[in-house]
């Protein structure tokens, strides 16, 4: 059964960095097969895909969000992992990790990040 | 900016059957990207409905189904149940962002 868990702190403060970690378990992230994503949902609103990365380290990020975000993998550990720099509130938002074959498969349960001071 | 439209909110009455739309353009569904669904019950994550625009993963009722034509797809519920109350969001690839899209999402109620 595959499972993806996301961590991180719950409280990020204006201009600082979010950063999250995503748990993999019951498949391996270098399986060539996959990619694995992020995706947030502001409070009471849509989702909106943040970025994907490959195992090859190949990553592809949302054009609005690009020159912010960075998803990084870490095989020996079966996690990957997203960075967004200077965070505001429009950044709060209910964070998920993803598994993407073509649609996004398995889902984290998601994370609370609120940015506040 | 690329858009993938859905209607803001579906309502049916036990039994009966609903159906969501999904517009979208030449640069995704147009283009031939196959199309996604995903129902999020309240509090919950995300969980995949309906893949490849008709295909169901194991465990999903076949009273949802998918179809996809031109620049559009569809998810129709059938036999409506007050389980099936949830966000409905089509998913696709897009060429000039070249990443994934969401629709902006459905509520279906159960009146």
């Amino acid at each position: 059964q595959v499972q993806l868990q996301e961590s991180g702190p719950g409280l990020v403060k204006p201009s600082e960095t979010l950063s999250l970690t995503c748990t993999v378990s019951g498949a391996s992230i270098s399986n060539m097969n996959y990619y694995w994503g992020w995706v947030r949902q502001p409070p009471g609103m849509g989702l909106e895909w943040i970025g994907n990365v490959h195992y090859s380290g190949s990553t592809y990020y949302n054009p609005s969000l690009s020159s912010r975000v960075s998803i990084s993998i870490d095989t020996s550990e079966n996690q990957f992992s997203l960075q967004l720099t200077s965070v505001t509130a429009s950044d709060t938002a209910v964070y998920y990790c993803a598994r993407r074959t073509t649609p996004f498969d398995y889902w984290g349960q998601g994370t609370l990040v609120t940015v506040s001071a | 900016q690329p858009v993938l439209t859905q209607p803001p909110s579906v309502s049916g009455a036990p039994g009966q059957r609903v159906t969501i739309s999904c517009t979208g353009s030449g640069s995704n569904i147009g283009a031939g990207y196959d199309v996604h669904w995903h129902q999020q019950l309240p509090g919950a994550a995300p969980k995949l409905l309906i893949y490849g625009n008709n295909n169901r993963p194991s465990g999903v009722p076949d009273r949802f189904s998918g179809s996809k034509s031109g620049t559009s797809a569809s998810l129709a519920i059938t036999g409506l149940q007050a389980e099936d109350e949830a966000d409905y969001y089509c998913q696709s690839y897009d060429s000039s962002l070249s990443g994934v899209l969401f629709g902006g999402g459905t509520k279906v109620t159960v009146l």
